[in-house]
C-alpha cells in the first residue's frame, strides 16, 4: 500500500504570498489531519476531517489557514497570506478504523 | 481536560543501556494510546499501540510499553538501546469522548552516547 504523500517537500515563500500544500492519504482511510510542527510548540493540530467533513478547524489557525478535502483521496492546506512565523514543517496524516495514524514526510515551509 | 504529558524533554543514555520514556495522560476513562518515533527530516512512524486489553504491548525494534490505569501512564521501555534509536519519541492518545481526536505530548528527544 502506498503511504501518505505530501507535496512539495520544501517550499519557500515571500511574506504575503499564498501557498498551497497537498496531501494524498492512504487509500481507504476516512480520517485526515493537518499538523504544524515547530521546535517550540511541538505538534499543533490545524484541521481534522472525518469522511470529508470538517471535525476540527484548529481554533487559532482559522484566520489564514484553510484546509479542504476535495475528495476522499486528496486534501489541500492553503495559507493566505503567509507570514514569517508560519515557517515550520507541515505534516499530513491519515487514519483508518484502528485509530493508528500514518504520517507523510512533511513539507518544510520557509517564509522570508 | 484531556491531555498527554511527556515530562522529559530530553533523555540521554549510553548504547546498550536500558531505557524508559515516560508518558502520562489525563482522562476519566481509558483512551487508545500510541507511541510514535520521528527520525530527522521524516514524518512520524508508529512504534506500538494500546487498545484495552493486555497492559503490556510489544512494538517494533524491541520496544514495549506498559499501560497503568491507576497511574494514568503509558511508559515506553527498551532493554538495550542502539545508536539507531537516536530520535524524538511522541506519546499520543485518542479519547473516545472527544471524537477520537488525537492528542500528542510534546515529545522526548532521545540522545544515545557510544
Amino acid at each position: 500500500d502506498a503511504g501518505v504523500t505530501q507535496t512539495p517537500r520544501h517550499e519557500v515563500a515571500e511574506k504575503g504570498q499564498t501557498i498551497i500544500l497537498k496531501c494524498e492519504p492512504v487509500s481507504g482511510h476516512n480520517d485526515l489531519f493537518w499538523y504544524r510542527q515547530t521546535k517550540i510548540q511541538g505538534l499543533e493540530l490545524l484541521s481534522y476531517f472525518r469522511s470529508k467533513s470538517l471535525m476540527e478547524d484548529g481554533g487559532a489557525f482559522k484566520d489564514r489557514f484553510k484546509a479542504e478535502m476535495l475528495n476522499s483521496s486528496f486534501s489541500t492546506l492553503k495559507i493566505q497570506p503567509t507570514e514569517p512565523k508560519d515557517s515550520a514543517v507541515y505534516l499530513c496524516a491519515s487514519r483508518g478504523t484502528d485509530y493508528e495514524q500514518y504520517f507523510g514526510p512533511g513539507t518544510r515551509l520557509t517564509v522570508l | 481536560a484531556q491531555s498527554v504529558t511527556q515530562p522529559d524533554a530530553r533523555v540521554t543514555v549510553s548504547e546498550g543501556a536500558s531505557l524508559q520514556l515516560r508518558c502520562k495522560y489525563s482522562y476519566f476513562g481509558t483512551p487508545y494510546l500510541f507511541w510514535y518515533v520521528q527520525y530527522p527530516r521524516q514524518g512520524l512512524q508508529l512504534l506500538l499501540k494500546y487498545y484495552p486489553g493486555d497492559p503490556v504491548v510489544q512494538g517494533v525494534n524491541g520496544f514495549e510499553a506498559e499501560f497503568s490505569k491507576s497511574n494514568s501512564s503509558f511508559h515506553l521501555r527498551k532493554a538495550s538501546v542502539h545508536w539507531s534509536d537516536w530520535a524524538v519519541y511522541f506519546c499520543a492518545a485518542s479519547f473516545p469522548g472527544g471524537n477520537y481526536k488525537p492528542t500528542f505530548g510534546k515529545g522526548t528527544s532521545l540522545v544515545v552516547h557510544p
